[in-house]
């Protein structure tokens, strides 16, 4: 199987502009969750997305979105970009199956700078 | 809230010794406990898991990890380090085995092998 993938792998954009990131789960996988990874915070829980909807969320801005289609890939939007955006944003997919025990598998990343 | 501490920020061992790195967790529940690795520029690889079961994990790479109730621990082992596993190595804890998609992640430990 495909792992996941992260579109673009890097990406410069301006303050106040936004961005959107795009994620593809490994097949047959229905939660996908993001996380922002920095040098000074280190890795922090975005949200969680599940058959389309938002399942958990963590302590970001209003800035920081997402959403999840029906094939189970997810876009994360950020807007109104600020300097501290720029970071490493980690996607990450699990199958969710009942009765099981639940594995992330995590995308490469994509690398955003904020000028 | 669950919360993740990896006390030691870098360590140096030399090619062929051995490696301990440590873990230490808080949640009020049974912890769904991970290992990762992670490469610079790369995404996380998951070394090992631990839920229920046997204390003593065997993961990927020759590691393994055991948990303590007692001491709220799940330290990373091997027994000889090889100059590929220098890389950052992040110890995370779920809520639930159902729920990893909503994980909180220690600092990380960064490893420099020497030759």
């Amino acid at each position: 199987k495909a792992g996941v993938t992260q579109t673009p792998r890097y990406l410069i954009k301006t303050r106040g502009q936004q961005v959107t990131l795009s994620c593809s789960p490994i097949s047959g996988h229905r939660s996908v969750s993001w996380y922002q990874q920095t040098p000074g915070q280190g890795l922090q829980f975005l949200f969680e997305y599940f058959s389309e909807t938002q399942r958990n969320k963590g302590n970001f801005p209003g800035r920081f979105s997402g959403r999840q289609f029906s094939n189970s890939r997810s876009e994360m939007n950020v807007s109104t970009l600020e300097l501290g955006d720029s970071a490493l944003y980690l996607c990450a997919s699990s199958q969710v199956s009942q009765g099981s025990t639940d594995t992330q598998y995590f995308g490469p990343g994509t690398r955003l700078t904020v000028l | 809230a669950q919360s993740v501490t990896q006390p030691d920020i870098h360590i140096t061992v030399s090619e062929g010794a051995s490696l301990e790195l440590r873990c230490n967790y808080s949640y009020g529940a049974t912890p769904y406990l991970f290992w990762y690795v992670q490469s610079p520029g790369q995404g996380l690889q998951l070394l090992l898991k631990y839920f229920s079961g046997d204390t003593l994990v065997q993961g990927i790479k020759g590691f393994e990890a055991e948990f303590k109730r007692s001491q709220s621990s799940f330290n990373l082992r091997k027994p000889s380090v090889h100059w590929s596993d220098a890389a950052e190595y992040f110890c995370a804890v779920a809520e639930g085995n159902t729920n990893a998609g909503k994980s909180t992640f220690g600092d990380g430990t960064t490893l420099t092998v020497k030759p």
